[in-house]
């Protein structure tokens, strides 16, 4: 079993509908958590990094972690088509970051 | 742009052969990492360094895989005699030091071995 889950997608929605995407982790020690965007060929791109359990927003991404469940999502409002890419999430344990990667998930938005 | 920059974007070689890419990290970030990528995975962790120094090697970079990273500032990754199973995206990237959860990436090598 991996250390993060994450759903392959693709994840298909019409431009304009919120986009949901999450991981599930095994290790505890987990203590930084970020989504990055990853467009196809191209380096993955930091969204959004969050320390502790709660809620951050960053204009259209909100981003949540619940250690209790070792659940974090990234939510994506108002999609649009631009929005389409791969999302990965990361996380790691210790200060100096070696991250661990889901597999990342496909987002399709349609016009 | 001030980004992480990494040459070639795009080798093809020959199964035994060597290659070398090169990553330049952003300016003042004292902290560079190597993943691979493989298609449908998310990005794995080979080495990193702060400054020169080599850090840790993860046990996916056997001894055909070296990185060097001289007088701090860019770095290389050689992988000596290629196999086929070596073809991947090579990502380099770098972080400030002190935050170092956000770690900045560049466009990646894509290394194609026939």
């Amino acid at each position: 079993q991996k250390e993060v889950e994450q759903d392959p997608g693709p994840l298909s929605v019409p431009e304009g509908a919120i986009v949901s995407l999450n991981c599930t982790y095994s290790n505890s020690a987990f203590q930084y958590f970020m989504w990055y965007r990853q467009y196809s060929r191209k380096g993955p791109e930091l969204l959004m990094y969050t320390y502790s359990s709660g809620n951050k927003e960053d204009g259209r991404f909100t981003a949540q972690v619940d250690k209790s469940s070792k659940y974090i999502s990234l939510f994506i409002r108002d999609s649009q088509p631009s929005d389409s890419a791969t999302y990965l999430c990361a996380m790691t344990i210790d200060s100096w970051g070696k991250f661990q990667f889901g597999a990342g998930t496909q987002v399709v938005v349609t016009p | 742009d001030t980004g992480v920059s990494q040459d070639p974007r795009h080798k093809i070689t020959k199964r035994g052969q060597n290659v070398t890419f090169r990553c330049d990290p952003i300016s003042e970030h004292n902290r560079l990492y190597w993943y691979r990528q493989t298609l449908g995975q998310g990005p794995e962790f080979l080495t990193y360094f702060q400054n020169e120094a080599q850090l840790e090697k993860s046990r996916l970079l056997s001894d055909r895989f070296s990185a060097e990273r001289p007088k701090g500032s860019f770095s290389t990754l050689e992988i000596q005699r290629t196999e086929q199973g070596d073809s991947a995206m090579y990502l380099c990237a770098s972080s400030l030091g002190r935050w170092d959860y956000e770690q900045y990436f560049g466009p990646g090598t894509r290394l194609t071995v026939t």
